[in-house]
């Protein structure tokens, strides 16, 4: 069965740190890109990076860029989410689906991220 | 990279047709065949319902139908039931420095 499962997020403070992690499992994870969506709380949802298969191609949302750094261990099937300099309009669910061809799918349960003092 | 513009909300009965529309540019949806859309019931993760424009991924109820015409991609679902109340999501791969753009979400009521 294919999955994917987020993790890492919580409570985090303005300017703190996270790391988001997402284990995949049930397909080969090394020969798609990945990514990482973000919806905060009731509002839709918006792309925020991608990465290829081999790292060699990566992208972030204007809203992330110098903030947040994509990375993946293909021997550990997992994709990671660095995030520094957090702010309050970074509180979201945030999910890891896969693109296959030129589509998202699957999508993980996502992992809740609260920036707040 | 502006988000493709979709109603705030659509509905109707069971049993009627529904259309949502996604209008985006020549730079996203007017220029490639790589639109997708996804079904997100609440506090559930969304889930693809349609990939290049009108392709059915295995399992998707054919209830289901997406088209193009110029810069606006649409979904159709015929045969409302109770259970596709949902919010629904178009996505586009776009040539912008950013390959990818959402929809703001349509909130589908079933009455």
């Amino acid at each position: 069965e294919v999955q994917l499962v987020e993790s890492g997020g919580g409570l985090v403070k303005p300017g703190g740190s996270l790391r988001l992690s997402c284990a995949a499992s049930g397909f080969t994870f090394s020969s798609y890109s990945m990514n990482w969506v973000r919806q905060a709380p009731g509002k839709g949802l918006e792309w925020v990076s991608s990465i290829s298969s081999s790292s060699s191609y990566i992208y972030y949302a204007d809203s992330v860029k110098g903030r947040f750094t994509i990375s993946r261990d293909n021997a550990k099937n997992s994709l990671y989410l660095q995030m520094n300099s957090l702010r309050a309009e970074d509180t979201a669910v945030y999910y890891c689906p896969c693109t296959i061809g030129n589509w998202f799918d699957p999508w993980g349960q996502g992992t809740l991220v609260t920036v707040s003092s | 990279q502006s988000a493709l513009t979709q109603p705030a909300s659509v509905s109707g009965s069971p049993g009627q047709s529904i259309t949502i529309s996604c209008t985006g540019t020549s730079s996203d949806v007017g220029g490639y065949n790589y639109v997708s859309w996804y079904q997100q019931h609440t506090g559930k993760a969304p889930k693809l319902m349609i990939y290049e424009v009108s392709n059915r991924p295995s399992g998707v109820s054919n209830r289901f139908s997406g088209s193009k015409s110029g810069n606006t991609a649409s979904l159709t679902i015929s045969g409302l039931q109770a259970e596709d109340e949902a919010d629904y999501y178009c996505s586009s791969y776009t040539s912008s420095s950013t390959p990818w753009v959402f929809g703001g979400g349509t909130k589908l009521t079933v009455l």
